[in-house]
């Protein structure tokens, strides 16, 4: 158990449709990054969040967006929903923001995205 | 479980045997470097880590190799288990900018072990 929770595990929905995908970082993170993960693209980064603030961009679609609340939680918002938006997508924390300083990100098991 | 990632290269290995995995990186100003195994059904779990001033790193079975020159990581895993069947991802520590930076995976290969 990485200590980062996903919710929710399995979602299905039309196209068209928009999806709230949200994540508990570790105790003590203050770091939250979203990756998206595909059959054909592999993992992909798409967002970071630092104790509220964006920090790096990924290649994020404008119909995505996210945010990080004060209580260091983060939702990933999908909205227009398109069949080539299904796909895992993965919530990591970490300690702090800079990746090479810190080391280790900590994923969570994934939400499974299905749209229709 | 889920299988991700169909379209993965594969390394079939006996258990017992080593196995070597290789990964090409892109950007040859990244200064980080990390190995991460995903079981099926779970999220990616680090294995170990290397930075750029290092050619060679050790850890409990697993070795880590970085090539600079080439562009070339490998991850080495001695007395191959069946629990180390997943898939593995290199990733690199990319600054595309000052004070940003972003962890970037490469596709990952699968490891089947063997009994």
């Amino acid at each position: 158990d990485s200590g980062v929770t996903q919710t929710p595990k399995h979602l299905i929905t039309a196209t068209g449709q928009r999806v709230t995908l949200r994540c508990s970082p570790r105790s003590g993170d203050l770091s939250v990054y979203w990756y998206q993960q595909s059959l054909d693209q592999g993992l992909q980064f798409l967002i970071q969040y630092y104790n509220g603030e964006e920090r790096a961009k990924g290649n994020i679609l404008e119909r995505f967006s996210a945010q990080q609340f004060p209580d260091l939680h983060s939702e990933l918002n999908l909205s227009s929903l398109e069949l080539g938006d299904s796909a895992l997508y993965f919530c990591a924390s970490s300690v702090g923001y800079r990746v090479g300083n810190t080391g280790e990100l900590f994923f969570g098991e994934g939400s499974r995205l299905t749209v229709l | 479980g889920e299988n991700v990632g169909l379209h993965l290269p594969t390394l079939s290995v006996q258990e017992g045997d080593n196995s070597i995995i290789n990964c090409a990186y892109s950007n040859s100003a990244s200064d980080y470097f990390i190995w991460y195994k995903q079981e099926s059904g779970k999220g990616p779990q680090f294995i170990i880590d290397i930075r750029s001033n290092m050619d060679k790193r050790q850890g409990q079975r697993v070795t880590v190799l970085l090539n600079k020159t080439v562009k070339h990581l490998s991850l080495q895993i001695a007395a191959t288990q069946p629990g180390d069947s997943a898939v593995y991802f290199c990733a690199e520590n990319i600054s595309p900018f000052r004070g940003s930076e972003k962890l970037v995976f490469g596709k990952g290969t699968k490891l089947t072990v063997n009994p």
